[in-house]
């Protein structure tokens, strides 16, 4: 049951130049989507989250951006820190009577020096 | 900055064994989670917890598992009888509030390796 999907396992960028992660989901009562940062040995990061009343949220270098038509959200960072380089899980939530946060499969983000 | 604490950060055990994972969420914080990711994989949702009772559970979350709050600060989450193919990575998190129009992010804790011989 994939009700959350990032198709990209990986993805490589040049310091300094924009990565753009995808994730698409299905479940249409989703209303609260979230972007985390997971570096190895630790916990998931809260980075950013956008309600579904919303198409943009911005936070410093992080913007996500919420297409519900499409059932598609991103996460764009500008510009790219190796430090950055890390898996990204978007995730949602929502719907009646449940309160749990579905993740995606992640993305492996490599920024190059 | 407040944070979710897990002890231990590893843990072995042989098969049949039962364990207890410990969890100290925010104290402010209201609800209540554990989650899994055997390695490689995806961050599974096990249960949910709120208002001292288990509000949403998955179906990996069978009668082996159960969890408590025994004491107002600690979140532990306990397997019975551990088999092989529970060896993984389990995350404590804890939110402020749920809801439509309420939600707020999930913070989770460093969590425990589990291993299973």
């Amino acid at each position: 049951d994939q009700q959350v999907k990032q198709n990209s396992p990986s993805l490589s960028v040049q310091e300094g130049r924009i990565s753009i992660l995808n994730c698409d989901y299905t479940n249409s009562m989703f209303d609260y989507f979230l972007w985390y940062k997971k570096y190895p040995a630790e916990g998931p990061t809260f980075l950013i989250s956008i309600s579904s009343i919303k198409d943009k949220n911005e936070d410093g270098r992080f913007t996500v951006f919420l297409n519900k038509s499409a059932k598609h959200l991103s996460l764009h960072i500008v510009p790219s820190q190796p430090g950055d380089s890390a898996v990204y899980f978007c995730a949602a939530s929502g719907g009646s009577g449940t309160y749990k946060y579905i993740f995606g499969t992640g993305t492996r983000l490599k920024v190059l020096a | 900055e407040p944070e979710v604490t897990q002890t231990p950060s590893h843990q072995v055990t042989q098969m049949g064994q039962e364990v207890i994972l410990r969890c100290v969420p925010i104290s402010n914080h209201l609800y209540f989670y554990w989650y899994r990711q055997i390695l490689g994989q995806k961050v599974e949702f096990l249960v949910s917890f709120y208002n001292n009772e288990i509000s949403e559970k998955s179906e990996i979350f069978d009668d082996q598992f159960s969890v408590e709050r025994p004491d107002g600060s600690n979140f532990t989450l306990k397997i019975r009888s551990t088999k092989l193919e529970d060896s993984a990575m389990y995350f404590c998190a804890s939110g402020q509030r749920q809801g439509k129009n309420l939600n707020s992010p999930l913070h989770f804790g460093n969590g425990t390796r589990l291993t299973v011989t």
